[in-house]
């Protein structure tokens, strides 16, 4: 079985800081997503990173793929509130042949920037 | 549609009651994927479907769970007898391919929260 591990599991900040979200496997991922999710809605796709060692921006967010594709980082810089939410990585099955919609997910963190 | 609709929002069940969920996917989107969060924001994985075919239902508890997608019919996922850990959200997904990819991400809903009492 594939397991994700986030960390941390909260996250409580000021406006204006940095900050860095892992989520960490002891398997190989073929891709790896982030997604925020806010309180009555779904998860919402951020980046996929695919290729080892690859690195994606999106604004003030950093998506980092490790280069053996066993782990991720997220990190934000200059946090804004209105970046408060559930931060979620999944990955697909590795095993050819299943299903890449049945994804595994981290626990999530729970960022809470405040003003 | 251009979203994953969901109904009910909310629904409340006492415990051996049925429940079920309705999930209409965006429309041409081939793929359908239901997942459980429950406590700690853990999501589970329930099942797909390729259409109205079964495509991986691993994840769905055999006994009290089922689900259909039928043509020109909203998605649903039925619990028969419900208990108390049934208690969760339930999100649906769509994809226009085999979701997880760069090319063809899910779409996810905005789920519906089952209190079983």
């Amino acid at each position: 079985t594939q397991l994700l591990e986030q960390s941390p599991q909260f996250l409580s900040i000021q406006e204006g800081e940095n900050l860095t979200v892992y989520c960490n496997s002891s398997s190989v991922f073929s891709s790896l997503q982030w997604y925020r999710q806010e309180p009555g809605e779904g998860p919402v796709l951020l980046v996929t990173v695919v290729t080892g060692g690859e690195v994606k921006k999106l604004k003030r967010l950093t998506f980092q793929f490790g280069d053996a594709r066993k782990d991720s980082s997220l990190h934000i810089t200059a946090a804004q509130p209105g970046d408060t939410g559930l931060y979620l990585c999944a990955g697909p099955p590795n095993a050819g042949g299943t299903s890449y919609g049945k994804l595994t997910f981290g626990q999530g963190t729970i960022l809470t920037v405040h003003p | 549609g251009e979203e994953v609709a969901q109904t009910p929002k909310h629904l409340v069940r006492g415990e051996g009651q049925k429940a079920k969920l309705y999930c209409a996917p965006i429309k041409g989107h081939s793929y359908v994927f239901w997942y459980q969060q429950v406590l700690k924001n853990e999501f589970k994985f329930l099942i797909s479907f390729q259409n109205e075919n079964v495509f991986d239902e691993t994840g769905m508890p055999k006994e009290r769970f089922s689900a259909k997608c039928l043509p020109n019919s909203p998605c649903s996922l039925e619990i028969q007898a419900t208990k108390l850990e049934d208690s969760a959200v339930y999100f649906c997904a769509s994809s226009r391919l085999d979701g997880g990819s760069r090319s063809s991400p899910l779409h996810f809903g905005n789920g519906t929260r089952l209190t079983v009492t």
